[in-house]
């Protein structure tokens, strides 16, 4: 299985100021096509995972454009320009070129200082 | 707007088989552009990926290796459906149980509509 690796395990985060996780992974997720496959979820408090960015760093449906992915192959970054309230949670990267064995990393907890 | 409605009991005793149902609408569980899948969260294991079905002219189900012999993924094209089977829980598969769609009509899309888990544990 390719193992996912998360860092920091825990974020406290100002209101308004930018903050930045870590992803790698280890084994390459860049495909042939081109496109590396590798997701973002946030899960909110006592919520189910919801899909923030796709292949790196398309945003899904509904998510702020302060929410952006970059990296490719085996280092990924997701950055959120400012920090409001609403972000705190627990964020997970998830590789997808081992389809269906995709693996999650263990998550980095984001909460307001 | 697709939802996903997850149903099942949220205790079992060991040894017995562990049964989840996920509901699916506005989607089709036949449709050839998803894939449904079913994951689970714990303490011990994070959230790991347990089995898939997808419909690509006929049916293809996957499972992981970790439950592999244990577990059966079964899409209910009648009730638009799919379920989870795992059998001979221990403690350990206690967690909570998510079901999820990748979509990937025409590309990949990521894992964008999830259920709203069932937490599951295993005592006697």
């Amino acid at each position: 299985d390719i193992v996912m690796t998360q860092s920091p395990l825990s974020l406290p985060v100002t209101p308004g100021e930018p903050a930045s996780i870590s992803c790698r992974s280890s084994q390459t997720l860049l495909h042939t096509d081109g496109y590396s496959y590798l997701d973002w979820y946030l899960q909110k408090p006592g919520q189910s995972p919801q899909l923030l960015l796709y292949l790196g760093s398309n945003r899904a449906s509904g998510v702020p454009d302060r929410f952006s992915g970059s990296g490719s192959g085996t280092d990924f970054t997701l950055k959120i320009s400012r920090v409001e309230a609403e972000d705190v949670g627990i964020y997970y990267c998830m590789q997808a070129i081992d389809t269906p064995r995709i693996t999650f990393g263990g998550g980095t907890k984001v909460e307001i200082k | 707007q697709v939802q996903l409605q997850q149903s099942g009991p949220g205790l079992v005793k060991p040894s017995q088989t562990l049964s989840l149902t996920c509901v699916i609408s506005g989607d089709s569980v036949s449709s050839n552009g998803a894939a449904w899948n079913w994951i689970r969260q714990s303490p011990s294991r994070g959230l790991e990926w347990l089995a898939r079905t997808q419909y690509r002219s006929k049916w293809y189900n996957d499972y992981a290796v970790s439950v592999k012999g244990r577990v059966t993924i079964n899409p209910d094209t009648s009730k638009n459906q799919f379920s989870l089977q795992l059998e001979s829980v221990t403690p350990e598969d206690t967690a909570v149980y998510y079901c999820a769609r990748v979509s990937a009509r025409g590309g990949y899309y990521g894992m964008d509509v999830w259920g709203q888990g069932t937490t599951v544990t295993v005592s006697s």
